[in-house]
């Protein structure tokens, strides 16, 4: 089954304590996001790849980090999270290919409490 | 810059009722748009795609149809469910890297 899995799905933790969030896409797609969504404001990209080893900043990105070493997983690191991080999270990856109309596909999210 | 602007919520309606959600869009070139889900406590899925002008994207009994000239993306259906309750985003997709630009969502409840 075509999916991106992302973990952990829900998470509480303690400010500054650094923590890792997996993606994992098994569609052979080349570009994968990160997006946090939070009441009022919609969806707002983190961070984006086109292929492996290129990263770009989105929308918001201070206080994350991301890396692209292998096709299939996009983890989202924050390295001293902080209350303002509180969030729910999305990975999403697409083919990356006009002729999908950039479908772009979401893990089911990930709802992080920082504390 | 590129941006999405869609009618706040939440609407409410009855069932069987007609819906429209209003999407409007500004962007550079010709984007492609889009409508997701986001039923509770769930992620978001794709409704419908639209790449070009005057294409109707459908699914699930929801339609919303590619206007350039009025730069909408309106989603309807004619009769709706309980089921339908959900939170509605609309986006458009810029070309040039894929990255998708969101409206604030728009939250439909329907009562029985």
């Amino acid at each position: 089954e075509a999916q991106v899995t992302q973990n952990p799905r829900y998470l509480i933790t303690v400010t500054g304590k650094k923590l890792t969030v997996t993606c994992s896409q098994n569609m052979n797609h080349e570009y994968m996001s990160w997006y946090r969504q939070d009441p009022g404001l919609g969806l707002r990209q983190i961070y984006y790849s086109m292929n492996v080893e290129v990263t770009d900043k989105g929308d918001v990105p201070e206080g994350y980090k991301v890396s692209r070493k292998e096709k299939r997983n996009f983890p989202l690191i924050l390295e001293s999270p902080s209350p303002n991080q509180t969030s729910l999270y999305f990975c999403a990856s697409s083919p990356g290919d006009s002729r999908s109309g950039n479908t772009i596909y979401f893990g089911e999210g990930s709802w992080l409490t920082v504390v | 810059g590129d941006s999405v602007t869609q009618m706040e919520g939440p609407v409410t309606l009855s069932e069987e009722a007609f819906l429209t959600i209003n999407c409007t869009y500004t962007a550079t070139g010709y984007p492609s748009l889009f409508w997701y889900v986001q039923y509770p406590g769930e992620g978001l899925q794709l409704l419908l795609k639209a790449t070009k002008a005057d294409d109707k994207g459908s699914n699930k009994g929801f339609e919303a149809t590619y206007r350039k000239e009025t730069t909408s993306f309106h989603l309807e259906k004619g009769s709706v469910q309980v089921s339908d309750s959900a939170v509605y985003f609309c986006a458009l997709s810029r070309r040039s890297n894929y990255q998708l630009i969101w409206g604030a969502g728009t939250k439909l409840i329907i009562k029985p």
